[in-house]
């Protein structure tokens, strides 16, 4: 079993949808939980970033974690054809920068 | 965007070939770290770096080796390489920044490099 599981889609949404990407994980140390944005043929981008639990905003973007589920968010509210890209969770143990990612969700906004 | 290249960005090799990955950072970033891409698997670490001559090894390092002689680069070999090791190759580098009450540890992740072992 995959410490992250994240599924891979893909998903479709209209113009204006609101979007919910979830991942779960298996390992209750983790503490620090990222989303990554990665266009078709980029490197990822970091989008969200939380530590612990809660919840974290950012324009139309939201970031929830919660560690009793062991289950983190990612919201997109009035979706854009430009949000159209992969979306990975990342998230690690401590200080030391080694990522764990997810498989990565690809989401594709319709005009 | 963060100054990292690679190269090269598109590599096709012949199995049992040896092959070189290079990544260089501007950024003076302390950590640089390669990743391979595959469908179903997300991003999976393969090696990293945490200072000149200073590397470890990380979840699918079977098949590579790293080497880093300077802070801005970064080399991935693959000794012999077989079909298994077709995959996309991202560099990333990052640097600790301290923020009340956690430890920011940003990844900037470089352009891509896709390498296909026939």
């Amino acid at each position: 079993q995959k410490e992250v599981e994240q599924d891979p889609g893909p998903l479709s949404v209209p113009e204006g949808a609101i979007v919910s990407l979830n991942c779960t994980y298996s390992n209750s140390a983790f503490q620090y939980f990222m989303w990554y944005r990665q266009y078709s043929r980029k490197g990822p981008e970091l989008l969200m970033y939380t530590y612990s639990s809660g919840n974290k905003e950012d324009g139309r973007f939201t970031a929830q974690v919660d560690k009793s589920s062991k289950y983190i968010s990612l919201f997109i509210r009035d979706s854009q054809p430009s949000d159209s890209a992969t979306y990975l969770c990342a998230m690690r143990y401590n200080q030391g920068g080694k990522l764990i990612f997810g498989q990565g969700t690809e989401l594709s906004v319709k005009p | 965007d963060a100054g990292i290249t690679q190269s090269p960005r598109h590599k096709v090799t012949e199995t049992g070939t040896p092959v070189t990955l290079r990544c260089h950072q501007t950024e003076n970033h302390r950590y640089m770290y390669w990743y391979r891409q595959d469908p179903g698997h997300g991003l999976r670490l393969i090696h990293y770096s945490y200072g000149v001559k200073d590397t470890d090894k990380g979840e699918v390092s079977d098949g590579y080796s790293v080497s880093r002689s300077k802070t801005e680069d970064f080399l991935l070999t693959l000794e012999s390489a077989t079909s298994s090791q077709t995959s996309v190759y991202f560099c990333a580098i990052s640097e600790s920044k301290g923020l009340a009450g956690s430890s920011y540890n940003e990844q900037f992740f470089g352009p891509g490099t896709r390498l296909t072992v026939l």
